[in-house]
C-alpha cells in the first residue's frame, strides 16, 4: 500500500502569510495527487487534482507542485478563509489520505 | 447541480449491522463510479470503498472487506453500503463522494483509482455498547 505523510502536521501563520505543507508519497506516484481543504463539521474540498492543477472555482492564491513522491501546496497570502485542515491524497492506486495539516492562525 | 444525501447513520453495537444510503442528483447516475470515505472523529480521511458505473464491479479497503458490502440502485439513483461486523473503529463520519476515476496499472495489477470532486455532508456512525 502507498502510504502518504505530510508536514508539518499543524501550522501557525497569519493573514497575509505565504505557506507551504509538504506531501511524501512511500512510492513514485508521478502527479496523481489531489488536495482538499477541510473546514470543522463540513465535507472536503477539491482544491488541485493532478499535482498542479486548479479546481473550478478555488482561487488562484492556491498552487500545486512536485511529482514523483515529493508535492507542495502553497497558499500565497493567507486569508481569513483559509484556516482549516489541508489533506493530500494519492490517486495512482485506489486512494490514500494524508494525515493533514491543521493551518491555525497565530 | 450535483447534489449527494446520506443516510441511515447511528448508534449500533459492537456486531451489529447498519446500512448507509446516499441519493444522488444533479447527474447521469450510471455514468459514474462512487465511493464512501470515512473519518473517525478528529482524525483524517479513510477511503472505504468504490463502485463502478454499472454496478459490476466493487472494491473496498482491507480494513472493511468481507464485512461491508457496496450496491447502487439506477432506478432510485441510490448507492448503499451494508456494514456488518461493526467493531468501535468502525465510528466514524461516513461521506457519500463523486469521484474521478481511472484505472491504472501499477506492478502489474489494474484496480481502480479515484479523486473526489463532489461530496456529501455525511452522516454519522457510532459502535459502542
Amino acid at each position: 500500500d502507498i502510504q502518504m505523510t505530510q508536514s508539518p502536521s499543524t501550522l501557525s501563520a497569519s493573514v497575509g502569510d505565504r505557506v507551504t505543507i509538504t506531501c511524501r508519497a512511500s512510492q513514485s506516484i508521478n502527479t496523481w495527487l489531489a488536495w482538499y481543504q477541510q473546514k470543522p463539521g463540513k465535507a472536503p474540498k477539491l482544491l488541485i487534482y493532478k499535482a498542479s492543477t486548479l479546481e473550478s472555482g478555488v482561487p488562484s492564491r492556491f498552487s500545486g507542485s512536485g511529482s514523483g513522491t515529493d508535492f507542495t501546496l502553497t497558499i500565497s497570502s493567507l486569508q481569513p478563509d483559509d484556516f482549516a485542515t489541508y489533506y493530500c491524497q494519492q490517486y495512482i492506486s485506489y486512494c490514500t489520505f494524508g494525515q493533514g495539516t491543521n493551518l491555525a492562525i497565530k | 447541480e450535483v447534489q449527494l444525501l446520506e443516510s441511515g447513520g447511528g448508534l449500533v453495537q459492537p456486531g451489529g449491522s447498519l446500512r448507509l444510503s446516499c441519493a444522488a442528483s444533479g447527474f447521469t447516475f450510471s455514468n459514474y463510479a462512487m465511493g464512501w470515505v470515512r473519518q473517525a472523529p478528529g482524525k483524517g480521511l479513510e477511503w472505504v470503498s468504490g463502485i463502478s458505473g454499472s454496478g459490476d464491479t466493487a472494491y473496498y479497503a482491507d480494513s472493511v472487506k468481507g464485512r461491508f458490502t457496496i450496491s447502487r440502485d439506477k432506478s432510485r439513483n441510490t448507492v448503499d453500503v451494508q456494514m456488518n461486523s461493526l467493531r468501535a473503529d468502525d465510528t466514524a463520519v461516513y461521506y457519500c463522494a463523486k469521484p474521478v476515476t481511472f484505472m491504472m496499472t501499477l506492478g502489474g495489477v489494474v484496480a481502480p483509482s479515484y479523486y473526489f470532486n463532489y461530496w456529501g455532508r455525511g452522516t454519522l456512525v457510532t459502535v459502542s455498547s
